[in-house]
């Protein structure tokens, strides 16, 4: 079964550019999870979905991120413009349908540099 | 809003000691637990899940866990490291209701070095 996959890997930035990033879920995984990773720290959550709906959004930065999983299957995270904080690791999860407080299987994250 | 305390940020142990990491979280409502585990280079992975039933829960490579709930605790214990044991843990909890449900509460992880 292939895992989460997510890209690009890393991404060097100058601040106030933007970014993208890319996740594709497990196959069949109706909830779709993006995480901040900040140097020394756990992760945090983003946002939260549920097939292409949000559940849950309220520690994003709305200001300068942005998510969409249009089609409920491939999610994209943007920020714009960057902050020199937004360096970490963004880290995307998913996890099966029925229990919503499953485990969640995470990817490799893409590492973000702001400079 | 829940938090979740790890208190060995770094951990040096010989191969053959035994360990146990410490993990208090601060909810008062019905929680899973779990403990992530990311070896170098590699992705976060579940070592260990607890949603309900026996308190002492075992997980891949030997590791174990126990729940307690009057110390809202969740420490895990392994009672002989191995140098491939090397990596940084992580303990989680999320609520089963309400506004938490659903979301995952990270500690700031746990480096564990294995000396071989």
């Amino acid at each position: 079964e292939a895992g989460v996959a997510q890209s690009p890997r890393y991404k060097i930035i100058e601040k106030r550019q933007s970014v993208a990033f890319w996740c594709n879920p497990i196959s069949g995984h109706a909830t779709l999870y993006w995480y901040q990773q900040i140097l020394g720290q756990g992760p945090k959550l983003l946002i939260q979905f549920q097939n292409n709906g949000v559940v849950d959004d309220s520690q994003l930065p709305k200001d300068r991120f942005s998510a969409e999983r249009l089609k409920g299957v491939d999610s994209t995270l943007k920020i714009q413009p960057a902050k020199l904080e937004d360096s970490a690791v963004y880290l995307c999860a998913s996890s099966p349908p029925g229990l919503v407080a499953d485990t969640q299987y995470f990817g490799p994250g893409t590492r973000l540099t702001v400079l | 809003a829940q938090s979740v305390s790890q208190h060995n940020h770094h951990v040096i142990l010989s191969e053959a000691a035994s360990l146990e990491l410490g993990c208090n979280y601060s909810y008062g409502g019905t929680v899973n637990l779990f403990w992530y585990v990311q070896y170098p280079g590699q992705h976060l992975q579940l070592l260990l899940k607890y949603f309900s039933g026996d308190p002492l829960v075992k997980g891949i490579k030997g590791f174990e866990a126990e729940f307690i709930k009057s110390k809202f605790s969740f420490n895990l214990r392994k009672p002989s490291v191995q140098w491939s044991d090397t990596a940084e843990y992580f303990c989680a909890v999320n609520g089963v209701r309400g506004s938490t449900l659903g979301r995952l509460y990270f500690g700031r992880g746990t480096q564990l070095t294995v000396w071989p």
